[in-house]
């Protein structure tokens, strides 16, 4: 079936480190989304990235959809950029997005 | 900012009684959808909407009811709550069009006593 899968579950970082965040998926996708949700609970998007590779500051995130992966870049990590991270994929146009179970990520000063 | 509001953003409740979380968008997109969130079990759809009276459930759809009578609001019912409904509420949006991306709304914490 569709499947998501994301690595690693939790991970954590001393400050100014860089880490990766990877999403796996099953299938072709039409969207790739990334979004932080902060530890007050709000969903952010991060990235729309159904191919390629984008940056915005310090994140960046490449998707290789030929290979079914997409990943996200943290350098020099702040503890502000704690929370978990979700990728969710669009497999086709009416279907709601398929979510991952997310990273949890904990960034120590 | 996606233009979603959702309402009420707090709500305690007794068991049996029935509730409604308002979504409400600003920018007339033909997708939206509910998800509840719990500890452990990351973002899980409810029911989902792709336009004014078609809606479809999702994958935890039992125990809820959704309306959609216009395209600005998405109208999530428990007709009697339960302590299993306790959780946070999601509305989200999809845009039409080049993109399609995804946006939440800020969340409803939903506590049944």
């Amino acid at each position: 079936g569709i499947q998501v899968e994301q690595s690693p579950p939790d991970l954590i970082l001393q400050e100014g480190a860089n880490s990766t965040l990877r999403c796996n998926f099953s299938d072709s996708v039409n969207n790739l989304q990334w979004f932080h949700q902060n530890p007050w609970g709000q969903l952010i998007n991060l990235f729309y990235i159904p191919s390629g590779t984008k940056q915005n500051g310090r994140l960046s995130a490449t998707t290789v959809a030929t290979e079914r992966y997409s990943l996200l870049y943290i350098s020099s990590s702040q503890t502000t950029d704690s929370g978990v991270y979700f990728c969710a994929v669009l497999f086709s146009g009416n279907t709601p997005l398929v979510f991952g179970k997310g990273t949890r990520l904990s960034v120590i000063a | 900012d996606a233009g979603i509001t959702q309402s009420p953003r707090h709500k305690v409740t007794e068991t049996g009684t029935p509730v409604t979380l308002r979504c409400h968008q600003t920018e007339n997109h033909r997708y939206m959808y509910w998800y509840r969130q719990d500890p452990g079990h990351g973002l899980r759809l409810i029911h989902y909407s792709y336009g004014v009276k078609d809606t479809d459930k999702g994958e935890v759809s039992d125990g809820y009811s959704v309306s959609r009578s216009k395209t600005e609001d998405f109208l999530l019912t428990l007709e009697s709550a339960t302590s299993s409904q306790t959780s946070v509420y999601f509305c989200a949006i999809r845009r039409t069009g080049d993109t399609g991306e995804l946006f939440f709304g800020e969340g409803s914490r939903l506590t049944v006593l």
